[in-house]
C-alpha cells in the first residue's frame, strides 16, 4: 500500500497564476478530504468527497478555490488566481466508509507546500 | 475554526521521561482522535477513543477522556528521540453525517521535543 500520494511536494508560483494540486487516495477508500495547514489557522478542512461526490465544501475559502474528483483514484484542488495569502501546506487524506456508527481514522499524504509570491 | 485546544503548545523533555499533552474541546463529541505529525510529513493516526470510553492504551500511549470536562490527555511513556513531533487531537463536534462519517476538526497541536 503506497499510501495517499500528493503532487507536487513543493510549488512556488507568482500571484495571479493558476495552481493545481493533485491527490491519489488509498485504493478502496470511500472518503477524500482536502485540508490546509498554516501557522496562524492550523489545520482547516476545505472540502470532502464521498464516493467521488462533494459532500461539504463549506471550508473552501473563496470562489478562487475549486476541487474535483473525476474518479475514485484521483482528485485535484485548483486555485485560480492564486494570492500570497494562499501560501500554506495542503494535505489530502482518505478513509474508508466507517459503517454505521464506527469512526474511521484519516490517512494523510505528505502534503504540497505552496508558496505564492 | 478549531474545536480542540492542545496544552502545552510546546514541550521539551529528556529521553526516558514521560510526556503528557492535553486537549480541551468545546462541543459534545462522538469520539476523539490523536494524530502525530513529523516535520515535513502528513499526520499519522495514533489512537481513537469513543465518548463512552474513559481510557485507552496502545503500546507506550495512554489516552484518557473526561467528557464532563470536555478534555482528553495523551501520555507517552518512556519517550524516545523518535517521538519528537507535533501531536494533534481531533474531534467530530458531535456531528454524525448520514454516511456515518464524522467530520474531524483539529486542534492547534503540541510540539514535543525529546532530547537524547
Amino acid at each position: 500500500d503506497a499510501g495517499v500520494i500528493q503532487s507536487p511536494r513543493h510549488e512556488v508560483t507568482e500571484m495571479g497564476q493558476e495552481v493545481t494540486l493533485r491527490c491519489k487516495p488509498i485504493s478502496g477508500h470511500d472518503y477524500l478530504f482536502w485540508y490546509r495547514q498554516t501557522m496562524m489557522r492550523g489545520l482547516e478542512l476545505l472540502i470532502y468527497f464521498n464516493n467521488n461526490v462533494p459532500i461539504d465544501d463549506s471550508g473552501m475559502p473563496e470562489d478562487r478555490f475549486s476541487a474535483k474528483m473525476p474518479n475514485a483514484s484521483f482528485s485535484t484542488l485548483k486555485i485560480q488566481p492564486s494570492e500570497p495569502r494562499d501560501s500554506a501546506v495542503y494535505f489530502c487524506a482518505s478513509s474508508v466508509d466507517p459503517g454505521q456508527g464506527v469512526p474511521s481514522p484519516l490517512h494523510f499524504g505528505n502534503g504540497t507546500r505552496l508558496t505564492v509570491t | 475554526s478549531q474545536q480542540g485546544e492542545e496544552d502545552p503548545q510546546a514541550l521539551s523533555i529528556q529521553e526516558g521521561e514521560n510526556a503528557t499533552m492535553n486537549c480541551s474541546y468545546k462541543t459534545s463529541i462522538n469520539n476523539l482522535q490523536w494524530y502525530r505529525q513529523n516535520s515535513g510529513r502528513g499526520l499519522v493516526h495514533l489512537i481513537l477513543i469513543r465518548s463512552n470510553e474513559r481510557e485507552k492504551h496502545s503500546g507506550r500511549l495512554r489516552v484518557t477522556l473526561d467528557t464532563s470536562k470536555k478534555s482528553s490527555s495523551l501520555l507517552i511513556t518512556a519517550s524516545r528521540a523518535a517521538d519528537t513531533a507535533s501531536y494533534f487531537c481531533a474531534t467530530d463536534g458531535g456531528i454524525l453525517f448520514s454516511g456515518g462519517y464524522n467530520k474531524l476538526i483539529f486542534g492547534a497541536g503540541t510540539r514535543l521535543a525529546v532530547h537524547p
